[in-house]
């Protein structure tokens, strides 16, 4: 079965500073890793995503997230926050080997940025 | 750009009655996913559907069904509302396949009184 945990309810992070959300997770065939961000009243917007290659992914907003097989982690980071950072994110898996493509999703990181 | 459209962004419903969520994609997806978002549960996923008249069961599955007649709309059926089924809920589409992202509806915020 698939999972993902995010194991921060919320991450605080200080204008300027880097930010590290946190994403593991459990597949039983190759894993296919996405990032969400949901802002207040709104769906969610897809980040970055990592299926195969480079371990380090960049996406949207100047996040970036690296995937590391032998932990199994998926982590976003970003080398300087924005207050606008400030939102709900969610790390989601796919397996690779299924046909069908279940997504699964964490329970969601918030984080604040302050200025 | 992809567009998932959920039919109400806000619904009321009576405990016992039947409830129909609707949602549709006009990208020619074959996947299509029904979640529920509740706060500190994240997104749990309730039924997916990989192609027509195709449906998989997710995590939360009791109390709802699905239905996919065809490729752009997929129905969420609560049969008998309970107010545990307040909640928000998010609909996706996303191409066949498990490399592709998906998209996102803006949510339809379900009360069920």
């Amino acid at each position: 079965a698939q999972s993902v945990a995010q194991p921060e309810d919320q991450v605080n992070v200080a204008e300027g500073n880097p930010l590290t959300v946190k994403c593991t997770y459990s597949v039983s065939g190759n894993p296919y890793l996405f990032w969400y961000v949901q802002y207040p009243n709104r769906g969610l917007q897809f980040l970055l995503k990592y299926i195969t290659g480079d371990n380090l992914v960049k996406g949207s907003y100047g996040f970036e997230a690296e995937f590391n097989k032998s932990q199994t982690s998926f982590h976003l980071k970003k080398p300087s926050a924005l207050v606008s950072d400030s939102a709900l994110y969610f790390c989601a898996v796919r397996d690779g080997s299924s046909n069908t493509g279940k997504l699964i999703f964490g329970q969601g990181t918030t984080l604040q940025v302050k200025p | 750009d992809v567009k998932v459209t959920q039919s109400s962004r806000y619904l009321v419903k009576r405990t016992g009655e039947k409830v129909f969520l609707e949602c549709v994609q006009d990208m020619d997806h074959e996947n299509m996913f029904w979640y529920r978002q509740d706060p500190g549960l994240g997104l749990r996923l309730i039924y997916f559907s990989y192609d027509v008249k195709m449906k998989e069961k997710g995590d939360i599955p009791e109390g709802y069904s699905v239905s996919r007649e065809k490729k752009e709309r997929f129905s969420l059926i609560l049969e008998s509302a309970s107010t545990n089924q307040t909640s928000m809920y998010l609909c996706a589409s996303a191409k066949g396949g498990s490399v592709t992202e998906a998209f996102f509806g803006q949510g339809t915020r379900l009360t069920v009184v």
